[in-house]
């Protein structure tokens, strides 16, 4: 089963925008990153926020943490068309990584 | 380091046919996942590993999916029979679970059966 649910399912945008993805999740976790995945190929990580962390930075993401409501949000500001991929989170929940559906994100030149 | 290694990148094979994909952890991580990703069913965990054994095969569809790692280093994951709704990419992905929990993940093995 999946334990990441990502929102929107689909996001396009125009390049220079800034684009934001959420996550919800179920049980409780250790820490949740956020990955992208190119078109045909695997999935890359991007970034780690730990259960005691509310915000992290890491160049143009921004990544922040809800514990109480289970929830993520990642920002990408300043979009580019390079950006177009799917965006996934994951949950480590008793040492497995599950993964959810993603945001396929669009970014218009 | 090279990565995580998958081999076939690509197979088309025949219904009824026996597939067998193969995987190649970073040296010295002691977790390997299989997935299956698909546009209906998004990215499913089939099975993951630790230290060569199995943990939880939950995920593993049916009886016709079976999975080993024999030593550190090699994993593979078999289908026998194969069907047409195997049709999907299959990723194998690895961690050293006290270095941090980032997961690597090899470029998939994109499965047809036809």
């Amino acid at each position: 089963s999946q334990q990441g649910e990502e929102d929107p399912q689909a996001l396009s945008i125009q390049e220079g925008e800034n684009a934001t993805m959420n996550c919800s999740y179920k049980t409780s976790i250790n820490n949740l990153q956020w990955y992208r995945q190119n078109s045909g190929r695997g999935l890359v990580h991007l970034i780690l926020i730990r259960s005691n962390e509310r915000e992290k930075h890491s160049g143009r993401l921004r990544v922040t943490l809800d514990t109480s409501k289970k929830s993520s949000s990642l920002l990408i500001t300043a979009s580019r068309a390079a950006d177009t991929a799917s965006y996934f989170c994951a949950t480590d929940d008793n040492n497995d990584m599950r993964f959810g559906a993603g945001t396929r994100l669009t970014v218009k030149p | 380091d090279a990565g995580v290694i998958q081999s076939p990148r690509h197979e088309v094979t025949e219904m009824g046919q026996e597939v067998t994909l193969r995987c190649k952890p970073i040296s010295g991580h002691d977790y390997l996942f299989w997935y299956r990703q698909t546009m209906m069913r998004g990215l499913e965990l089939l099975i993951y590993f630790n230290n060569n054994v199995p943990i939880d095969d939950s995920g593993m569809p049916e009886d016709r999916f079976s999975a080993k790692m024999p030593n550190a280093s090699f994993s593979t994951l078999k289908i026998q029979p194969s069907e047409p709704r195997d049709s999907a990419v299959y990723f194998c992905a690895s961690i050293r679970w006290e270095l941090g929990n980032t997961i690597y993940f090899g470029e998939g093995s994109w499965l047809t059966v036809v």
